[in-house]
């Protein structure tokens, strides 16, 4: 079975933009979770859905959304891109409560 | 709150030696713990979790890890490094709020010299 894959792999943004990345769940997950990645550190929590709900919000600003779709895979959103978004961003599945399970993330890089 | 601290960025361990990957946590109640490896330009791979029951967990390629509740520890171990096991180490804590988001650690870098 496939792994949980994301979408692009690298991405390089300006400051102000926005971005969109995209991730596809192990069949049968049906949670989602996204995790943002700064060199030299371990992944933090930004998000994470559940049957399309939103389960679980870190601690970011308002300028990063999320959504699940009924295909269960999941988009993030992050608006007026800063230098300090650059970043690696992880998605991980889960079946139900059991172990998350990664992706290779994307690669965000703001110049 | 709940956190995990790895108190060493570097490890460093010859071939065929043991290897200890030492993890604390700060959690109220019983935790969930996990550790995950994460090798260049990859995501995270899973590799071993406690929720309860015996306090040595036995996961993938060979690695363990000892639950110990009155030190607080969690520690990843290996009888016998290998070259290929250099990577980057994450414990991780659940969230006991009821998500299932993780708290991870900052990490502890493995390098396993032939």
């Amino acid at each position: 079975d496939a792994g949980v894959t994301q979408s692009p792999t690298h991405l390089i943004k300006t400051r102000g933009q926005h971005v969109t990345l995209r991730c596809s769940p192990i069949s049968g997950h049906k949670s989602v979770s996204w995790y943002q990645q700064v060199l030299g550190q371990g992944p933090q929590f930004i998000f994470q859905y559940y049957e399309k709900e939103e389960r679980g919000r870190g601690n970011f600003p308002d300028r990063f959304s999320a959504r699940q779709f009924p295909n269960y895979s999941s988009e993030l959103n992050v608006n007026a891109l800063l230098l300090g978004d650059s970043a690696l961003y992880l998605c991980a599945s889960s079946l139900g409560d059991r172990a998350q399970h990664f992706g290779d993330g994307t690669r965000l890089s703001i110049l | 709150a709940q956190s995990v601290a790895q108190p060493e960025d570097q490890v460093n361990v010859a071939e065929g030696n043991p290897l200890t990957v030492k993890c604390t946590y700060s959690v109220s109640g019983n935790p969930y713990l996990f550790w995950y490896v994460q090798y260049p330009n990859r995501g995270l791979q899973f590799l071993l979790k406690y929720i309860t029951g015996d306090n040595l967990v036995k996961g993938s390629y060979g690695f363990e890890a000892e639950f110990n509740k009155s030190q607080t520890s969690f520690h990843l171990k290996k009888p016998s490094a290998l070259v290929s096991d250099s990577a980057l180490y994450f414990c991780a804590v659940r969230d006991i709020t009821g998500a299932n988001n993780l708290f991870f650690g900052t990490g502890t870098r493995l390098t396993v010299i032939p």
